[in-house]
C-alpha cells in the first residue's frame, strides 16, 4: 500500500464555518506534511509532523490548526478562513525527514472559501 | 538560499515527439538531492526520480531519461516518444541543508505544464 488518502476531495465553506481535512497513510512513514498549492504555483509547505509531533510550522495563520492523532492520521482543522485561503491542500508523507527522502502525496482537497 | 528555475512554464508537443524539460538550480550546499515530480490533472504529485549531488550518472527509465550536469547546475528531464498520458505539470525540486528543526528544506520550481496533443 503506497497510498496517501485525503478526504474530502472538494470542500466549499463559508468564512464562519469550521471544517476539517483528513489524511491517512499506512506505509509506516514517520513524517507527514501539509502543503498548500495555489493555481499555477508550486506546493508551499505549511506544517511538518515527525513521530506525531509538530516539528515545523511555516508561520501559518492560526485559523489553520493541524493535528496528528496517531502515526497514520493527519488532520487540518479550518476555522474562520478567508477567500484567499482557497487552494488545493495536499498531504504528504515520507519515511524519514532527511535530505534524501522522497515525498508521497495524496490527491489533495480542493478548498473554496466563499 | 536555494532556488530552482524551470524557465518553460508551458510546452505543447504532438504525440510521439521527444520533449525536454529544463531545470536549473542554485545552492551553496555541497550535499543535496534533486527530484522530479509529476502532477497529473488528478492532483497528486508523483515521485519520478531522485539524484544526489555526488552522482552525475544519467538515468533512463523506459521513455524517461534524466541528464544531471553539476557544471551547469542543471537536471533536465527528457520524455521520448511522448504520449497523451504524459500530459501533466512537472516539478523539479531541490533538497539541501536541514533547517533548525532538522527537517529537509525542499524547494520546488514553478513547474512546467506539458500538453501532449494526439
Amino acid at each position: 500500500d503506497t497510498e496517501v488518502t485525503q478526504t474530502p476531495k472538494h470542500l466549499v465553506m463559508g468564512m464562519t464555518n469550521k471544517k476539517s481535512l483528513k489524511c491517512e497513510q499506512h506505509m509506516g512513514h514517520r513524517a507527514m506534511y501539509w502543503y498548500k498549492q495555489k493555481a499555477k504555483k508550486p506546493p508551499e509547505l505549511m506544517f511538518v509532523y515527525s513521530y506525531e509531533k509538530l516539528s515545523i510550522n511555516e508561520s501559518v495563520p492560526s485559523r489553520f490548526s493541524p493535528e496528528c492523532p496517531n502515526s497514520s492520521l493527519l488532520n487540518l482543522h479550518l476555522h474562520a478562513l478567508q477567500p484567499e485561503d482557497s487552494a488545493l491542500y495536499l498531504c504528504a508523507s515520507s519515511q524519514g525527514w532527511g535530505q534524501r527522502e522522497k515525498l508521497f502525496f495524496g490527491s489533495g482537497t480542493q478548498l473554496s472559501v466563499l | 538560499a536555494q532556488k530552482v528555475t524551470q524557465a518553460q512554464t508551458e510546452i505543447s508537443v504532438v504525440e510521439k515527439e521527444d520533449v525536454t524539460l529544463d531545470c536549473v538550480y542554485e545552492t551553496r550546499d555541497t550535499t543535496y538531492y534533486l527530484f522530479w515530480y509529476k502532477q497529473p490533472p488528478s492532483g497528486e504529485l508523483v515521485f519520478l526520480i531522485r539524484r544526489n549531488s555526488f552522482d552525475e550518472q544519467n538515468e533512463i527509465s523506459g521513455r524517461y531519461s534524466w541528464n544531471f550536469q553539476k557544471s551547469t547546475s542543471s537536471f533536465n528531464f527528457t520524455i521520448t516518444a511522448s504520449q497523451v498520458v504524459d500530459s501533466a505539470v512537472y516539478f523539479c525540486a531541490l533538497s539541501g541543508s536541514m533547517n533548525s528543526g532538522g527537517y529537509q528544506k525542499v524547494t520546488f520550481g514553478i513547474g512546467t505544464k506539458l500538453q501532449v496533443i494526439p
